[in-house]
C-alpha cells in the first residue's frame, strides 16, 4: 500500500491567518482526498483532488475557505485560510479506494488561538 | 447522511478479554470497512467486508456484516494493551468512490 507523508504534524496559529498542509505521497494516485477531525469527533471528507482539475468539495466546504491543489500524481496542498478557533481539528489526507481501503497520512493537529 | 453509529461510544476491558464493537448505518452499501486511530493520529486500516460478505476474519478481528439490519460488528480477542485506539466503521456508497465514517469506539484495555 502506499505511504503518505503529511507534513507539519502540528501548528498552532494566530486567528486570521492560513496554513497550508502538504502530503506527499510514495506513488501516483488518482485522487486524494482530505479530511478534517474536530475534537472528539468522527472524519468528515472536506474535498477530493483530482490532478488536472478543480477539487470537488463536499457540503459546507468551500474553496475560498479550503483551497486545495494537485500539481502532480504524488503531491497535494490543503490550505485552511483565515482560520479561526473553530477550525482548530485533525486534517488528515489519504488515498486508495473505497473499494479495496485507504491509506492516511499521520495527520496534522491545528490548533487556532 | 449515510454517517454510521458506533455503540459502545467508549469500552473498558482488561488484558484478555474480548471486545465487541457495533456500527449500524442508512443506505445500501457497497463494503464497510474498519480503521483503527492511535490518539489521534493518522488511521489504519484494519479489514473490509464486502455486501456479499457476512463474515471476515484477520488475526484476532472478525467482522461481521449482516446488510438485512445495516448493521456490521468488530470483535477483537485476546486484547492487549496495543489495542487501545478508537475504532471507526466507514461506508462506501453503491459506486465505491468514496467513505462515510461513523462516530467511533473509544477502546481502553487495562492491564
Amino acid at each position: 500500500s502506499a505511504v503518505i507523508s503529511q507534513k507539519p504534524s502540528r501548528d498552532i496559529c494566530q486567528r486570521g491567518t492560513s496554513l497550508t498542509i502538504q502530503c506527499q505521497v510514495d506513488s501516483q494516485v488518482t485522487m486524494m482526498f482530505w479530511y478534517r477531525q474536530q475534537p472528539g469527533q468522527s472524519l468528515t471528507l472536506i474535498a477530493t483532488a483530482n490532478q488536472g482539475s478543480e477539487a470537488t468539495y463536499e457540503s459546507g466546504f468551500v474553496i475560498d475557505k479550503f483551497p486545495i491543489s494537485r500539481p502532480n500524481l504524488t503531491f497535494s496542498t490543503l490550505t485552511v485560510s483565515n482560520m479561526s478557533p473553530e477550525d482548530s481539528s485533525i486534517y488528515l489526507c489519504s488515498v486508495g479506494g473505497a473499494n479495496y481501503g485507504y491509506t492516511f497520512g499521520s495527520g496534522t493537529r491545528l490548533t487556532v488561538v | 447522511s449515510q454517517q454510521g453509529e458506533e455503540d459502545p461510544q467508549a469500552l473498558s476491558i482488561q488484558e484478555g478479554e474480548n471486545a465487541t464493537m457495533n456500527c449500524s448505518y442508512k443506505t445500501s452499501i457497497n463494503n464497510l470497512q474498519w480503521y483503527r486511530q492511535n490518539s489521534g493520529r493518522g488511521l489504519v486500516h484494519l479489514i473490509l467486508i464486502r455486501s456479499n460478505e457476512r463474515e471476515k476474519h484477520s488475526g484476532r478481528l472478525r467482522v461481521t456484516l449482516d446488510t438485512s439490519k445495516k448493521s456490521s460488528s468488530l470483535l477483537i480477542t485476546a486484547s492487549r494493551a496495543a489495542d487501545t485506539a478508537s475504532y471507526f466503521c466507514a461506508t462506501a456508497d453503491g459506486t465505491a468512490s468514496k467513505l462515510t465514517f461513523g462516530t467511533g469506539t473509544r477502546l481502553q484495555v487495562t492491564l
